[in-house]
């Protein structure tokens, strides 16, 4: 089945310092990828959608200074939590997938813990 | 918010047991999935129905969408102690999913 690769699964960094995830379609073309945020025991909050080679489209509420997203190839999106602070410590999930009324195929995730 | 709304929140039965989830969203949709996440994991996709039909089934999964109420329910049948998990609904408008609050279901053995 398709495989989503979601590196690195887990960082921890000091506050103001930023922080690239990679989530790459391993066999599959993702025309669409989108990342979401989770905090412990709640659902998953989408935060952008990114289609390759055009800008991200954010969520309300979510700053797209801070969390910068590039989808440069039709395999490859990068999420950047820039000038990390402790509130950004959460688990962000990247999704991918190939054409419209496709499932979703997620990656396993990046717990990120800002200190 | 558009999220949708799932319950209950959360679930404990014995093995052998079945398992029913409902989901209530707001807006219309393309097609409705299940997603069942491991505690601090991705999600593995379960299965998709879309608007126009009213029931599916995937092994011991059975699901059924009312896009009259807004409304799915997840049936999982003959359920075992591995089912334990979060399970999310997610309802796709074609440029995006959103999903549910999600149930945790806990299968004793």
């Amino acid at each position: 089945g398709a495989v989503v690769s979601q590196h690195p699964s887990w960082v921890i960094c000091k506050s103001g310092t930023s922080v690239k995830i990679e989530c790459r379609s391993l066999d599959f073309q993702a025309t669409t990828m989108f990342w979401y945020r989770q905090f412990p025991k709640q659902s998953l909050m989408l935060m952008a959608t990114s289609n390759e080679g055009s800008k991200a489209t954010y969520e309300q509420g979510v700053e797209k200074d801070k969390f910068l997203i590039n989808h440069a190839s039709l395999t490859l999106s990068t999420l950047t939590v820039t000038s990390a602070h402790p509130e950004d410590s959460s688990f962000y999930i990247c999704s991918a997938r190939g054409g419209v009324n496709s499932p979703l195929h997620f990656g396993n995730g990046t717990r990120l813990t800002v200190t | 918010s558009q999220q949708g709304e799932e319950d209950p929140q959360a679930l404990s039965i014995q093995e052998g047991e079945n398992a029913t989830m409902n989901c209530s969203y707001k807006t219309s949709i393309n097609n409705l999935q299940w997603y069942r996440q491991n505690s601090g994991r991705g999600l593995v996709h379960l299965i998709l129905i879309r608007s126009n039909e009213r029931e599916k089934h995937s092994g011991r999964l059975r699901v059924t969408l009312d896009t009259s109420k807004k409304s799915s329910s997840l049936l999982i049948t003959a359920s075992r102690a591995a089912d334990t998990a979060s399970y999310f609904c997610a309802t796709d408008n074609t440029d995006k999913l959103i999903f549910g609050t999600g149930t945790r279901l806990q299968v004793f053995p």
